[in-house]
């Protein structure tokens, strides 16, 4: 069974560019989350989906973040204009469902350094 | 705030020692907790769950969970050099958000 991709594995852009990554969850997972995770930090979500529906986005930077889930399927995160402090790596996950119960699996994760 | 705690060690032990890793949580109506295991530039893999009370055993892991201490643990039976590593520890809050909450994860070194 094939993991969750993502692309590009690696990214380096000036503060103020834009970036997007790419993630395509396991085949048959109807949630898919971005975590953002800060070197020395535990991974922080970002946004969950359900299927293409918004579940959870109360800690994206709305002003700078937004992400898509067309069809339910593949997702993209975008961050506009970046900053210094966006330097992360950016982790796709998915699950079968959502709730207790359901693991969540991780991609190989976008790695993001902003100069 | 719903919280996990972990020390971030360095945990530094012997190979062929047991290394015990632990977590405690704030919220009182989390229902699951789950161990990743994260290799320096890897993404998090996971190692084991645990739902209920108790100790739950799986190869060389055990995880063990004391829900009215709010508290978790992994035990690493005869530590090989290949489990130094970073380990999250990882728990869903009550509700039916789906939604871990990481620990920033320990650091164990197993010396050969």
């Amino acid at each position: 069974e094939a993991g969750v991709a993502q692309s590009p594995r690696y990214k380096i852009i000036e503060k103020r560019q834009s970036v997007a990554f790419w993630c395509n969850p396991i085949s048959g997972h109807a949630t898919l989350y971005w975590y953002q995770q800060i070197l020395g930090q535990g991974p922080k979500l970002l946004i969950q989906f359900q299927n293409n529906g918004v579940v959870d986005d109360s800690q994206l930077p709305k002003d700078r973040f937004s992400a898509e889930r067309l069809k339910g399927v593949d997702s993209t995160l975008k961050i506009q204009p970046a900053k210094l402090e966006d330097s992360a790596v950016y982790l796709c996950a998915s699950s079968p469902g959502q709730g207790s119960g359901n693991t969540i699996y991780f991609g190989e994760g976008s790695w993001l350094t902003v100069v | 705030q719903k919280e996990v705690e972990q020390n971030s060690g360095p945990l530094s032990v012997p190979e062929g020692a047991i290394a015990s890793l632990n977590c405690t949580y704030s919220d009182r109506g989390s229902q699951s907790f789950f161990w990743y295991r994260q290799y320096s530039g890897k993404s998090p893999e996971l190692i084991m769950f645990i739902y209920s009370n108790g100790d739950k055993e799986d190869g060389r892991f055990t995880a063990q969970l004391n829900k009215a201490s709010q508290y978790v643990s992994l035990l690493i039976r005869d530590s090989q050099p290949s489990d130094s590593a970073t380990y999250l520890c990882a728990v869903y809050p009550g509700g039916s958000q789906g939604n871990l909450i990481f620990g920033k994860g320990t650091k164990l070194s197993v010396k050969p």
